[in-house]
């Protein structure tokens, strides 16, 4: 199940299950997604990107779906591992103004055995 | 071969004092951020360099102090530290412009008591 609140919101899934990883992000102008992996003491890991003018790309056992119209971005994880247990990000930037990538709240997936 | 390597991993220092972390990348990227990551996870940024030049500067004390000898190097100095700059900062660096994903350092853990 899941969980949002004052914590760092919390997905837990049986490992085998398809995963899915919701962020809402805050500017229409943002043209340019990426999602992240963050393990317990390392830096973010780039997963999978995507840009404005698409609405769905596949990696390996991942998938991001872009929603413009809600501004809204999901990341699906096929029959998902215990190694998948992270904090995962979305991040957007936009050409527009100052170009920087930021990162949403996180969501921290535990996938149990 | 680290691609963002940033020193000290871990950073314990009593509050007042001066600390610096230093961060290399040796991608050949042009830009590169600070971030610092509270304890709930939330990843903000605080600097953008691009070829050792300051771009992003976000409203940050300024008893920060980002250094950039060269486009391969951006050191983070801390004057007057207090408690609430405890954090884990991390060092990223991406390609310039155009949007393109960042690679981030392991993180430098700053407890400062």
């Amino acid at each position: 199940g899941e969980s949002v609140g004052l914590h760092l919101p919390t997905l837990s899934v049986q490992e085998g299950d398809n995963s899915i990883i919701n962020c809402a992000y805050s500017n229409s102008a943002s043209d340019y997604f990426i999602w992240y992996k963050q393990e317990s003491g390392k830096g973010p890991q780039f997963i999978i990107d995507i840009r404005s003018n698409m609405d769905k790309r596949q990696g390996q056992r991942v998938t991001v779906l872009l929603n413009k119209t809600v501004k809204h971005l999901s990341l699906q994880i096929a029959a998902t591992q215990p190694g998948d247990s992270a904090v995962y990000f979305c991040a957007e930037f936009s050409q527009g103004g100052s170009e920087k990538l930021v990162f949403g709240k996180g969501m921290k997936l535990t996938v149990n055995p | 071969d680290t691609a963002v390597s940033q020193t000290p991993k871990y950073l314990v220092t009593q509050m007042g004092n001066d600390k610096s972390i230093k961060c290399e990348q040796n991608l050949g990227h042009d830009t590169m951020y600070w971030y610092k990551q509270d304890s709930k996870k939330f990843l903000k940024i605080m600097f953008s360099y691009n070829n050792k030049e300051l771009i992003i500067n976000e409203t940050v004390p300024n008893r920060f102090s980002p250094k950039s000898p060269d486009k391969a190097h951006l050191n983070l100095h801390i004057n007057s530290l207090e408690l609430g700059d405890s954090a884990v900062y991390f060092c990223a660096s991406s390609t310039a412009g155009a949007g393109t994903e960042a690679f981030f350092g392991q993180g430098t853990r700053l407890t400062v008591v």
